[in-house]
């Protein structure tokens, strides 16, 4: 069975700084591995994914994510953080063998503050 | 550009009535699935469709009905509605390629009273 893991409900960091929301997984074959960022009263946006290649993927509003394959990690990056980012982040797992179905972690609360 | 639909976007239920909540998807997506997301539990699958005429269980079905009678819509039923169904429900729509990530609905909200 494929799983998701989450390790902070919360992440608290000053506009400007970098950011990192963190995330590791555990899955019977390859790992198609996805975040997405979800804003009050909204449904969820992708933000960008991992699915081979360079371990570093860019994705949307200057997110970036790095792949390691011998931690099972897949945690969000951002170099500078703004207000806006303050949102729920989530990671997901899509497991090649599995139907297309996702898993999905509990979810990082991100707060920016000014 | 509509993406993915869901109507209605609050409903309040009696202990016991029934409701569908509809999902409409225009971007041609074989897959399509229903989560519940609760505080603290991310995200729960519930059912899911890879194509018309096609459903089976997720991780938390009990209580709940599905059917994709057209490749565009999945239904989702609650036959007599409980207390423990109060959440957010969620439609996601994918291509079968499992290389693309999911597009989301804004939601129902239900509350079960």
């Amino acid at each position: 069975a494929q799983s998701v893991a989450q390790p902070e409900d919360q992440v608290n960091v000053a506009e400007g700084n970098p950011l990192t929301v963190k995330c590791t997984y555990s899955v019977s074959g390859n790992p198609y591995l996805f975040w997405y960022v979800q804003y009050p009263n909204r449904g969820l946006q992708f933000l960008l994914k991992y699915i081979t290649g360079d371990n570093l993927v860019k994705g949307s509003y200057g997110f970036e994510a790095e792949f390691n394959k011998s931690q099972t990690s897949f945690h969000l990056k951002k170099p500078s953080a703004l207000v806006s980012d303050s949102a729920l982040y989530f990671c997901a797992v899509r497991d090649e063998t599995n139907a297309g179905k996702s898993t999905f972690g509990d979810g990082t609360t991100l707060t920016v503050k000014p | 550009n509509a993406g993915v639909t869901q109507t209605p976007k609050f409903r309040v239920l009696k202990t016991g009535q029934s409701m569908t909540l509809l999902c409409a998807q225009d971007m041609n997506h074989e897959y399509m699935y229903w989560y519940r997301q609760d505080p603290g539990m991310g995200l729960r699958l519930i059912h899911y469709s890879v194509g018309e005429g096609t459903t089976a269980k997720g991780e938390v079905p009990d209580g709940y009905n599905v059917s994709r009678l057209k490749k565009q819509n999945f239904l989702l039923g609650l036959e007599s509605a409980a207390p423990s169904q109060t959440s957010v429900y969620f439609c996601a729509s994918s291509y079968s390629d499992r290389t693309y990530g999911y597009t989301f609905g804004s939601g129902t909200r239900l509350t079960v009273v």
